[in-house]
């Protein structure tokens, strides 16, 4: 059973634009996420995270929002620039262990 | 920069053959994770050892699949036999800790399979 979710596969954006991706969950226990980036033929890299104490987590052009009522979270990119495209994973973990991936979303960035 | 080594970075292998991958997490990181992604889903774990005890391997094929981490240092993954749907890329990930909010897992570039 997927206990975290992202439905868009795909994302296409304009560079200068926002990005947004979005994540939902199942487990009410998970309290703390994170986003992930992974280029092709790399490892994912960790992007940021956002513990359930929060509601917003930011640096620089990436904004974690966690809605725990709807069990959903969002990153935002803005602006979005070329080299932000790539797979996006959220990722769920109850204080830190046992970390569950989305299946993730493609984005990517037209210049 | 400090990171995570694994290797090989591609295998391919004939069904009901062995194969092995290995994994040398940063340095002090007492967490280790072996992950499996196939194509179009996200990473899903195998086995999570705690320096070199397993604290998690309730997703491991056990009957096929076996991994040690004997030091607590680096860890080794072993599938024998293959099968065809074993093909997928196997993620080695490690942190610091577990269960701190101490922040991200490094990942390894992974080491990809593929079972004829």
């Amino acid at each position: 059973d997927q206990q975290v979710k992202q439905n868009s596969p795909s994302l296409s954006v304009q560079e200068g634009r926002i990005s947004i991706l979005n994540c939902d969950y199942t487990n009410s226990m998970f309290d703390y996420f994170l986003w992930y980036k992974k280029y092709p033929a790399e490892g994912p890299t960790f992007l940021i995270s956002i513990s359930s104490i929060k509601d917003k987590n930011e640096d620089g052009r990436f904004t974690v929002f966690l809605n725990k009522s709807a069990k959903h979270l969002s990153l935002h990119i803005v602006p979005s620039q070329p080299g932000d495209s790539a797979v996006y994973f959220c990722a769920a973990s109850i204080t830190g262990n046992q970390f569950y991936f989305g299946t993730g979303t493609s984005l990517t960035v037209i210049p | 920069e400090a990171e995570v080594a694994q290797s090989p970075r591609y295998k391919i292998t004939e069904k009901s053959q062995a194969v092995a991958f290995w994994c040398d997490p940063i340095s002090g990181h007492a967490t280790l994770y072996w992950y499996r992604q196939i194509l179009g889903q996200g990473p899903e774990l195998l086995v999570q050892f705690q320096d070199e005890s397993v604290v998690d391997d309730s997703q491991l094929p056990k009957d096929r699949f076996s991994a040690e981490r004997l030091k607590g240092v680096d860890s080794t993954l072993k599938i024998q036999p293959a099968e065809l749907g074993d093909s997928a890329m196997y993620l080695c990930a490690s942190s610091l800790t577990a269960g701190a909010y101490t922040g991200e897992l490094f990942f390894g570039e992974g080491s990809r399979l593929t079972v004829l």
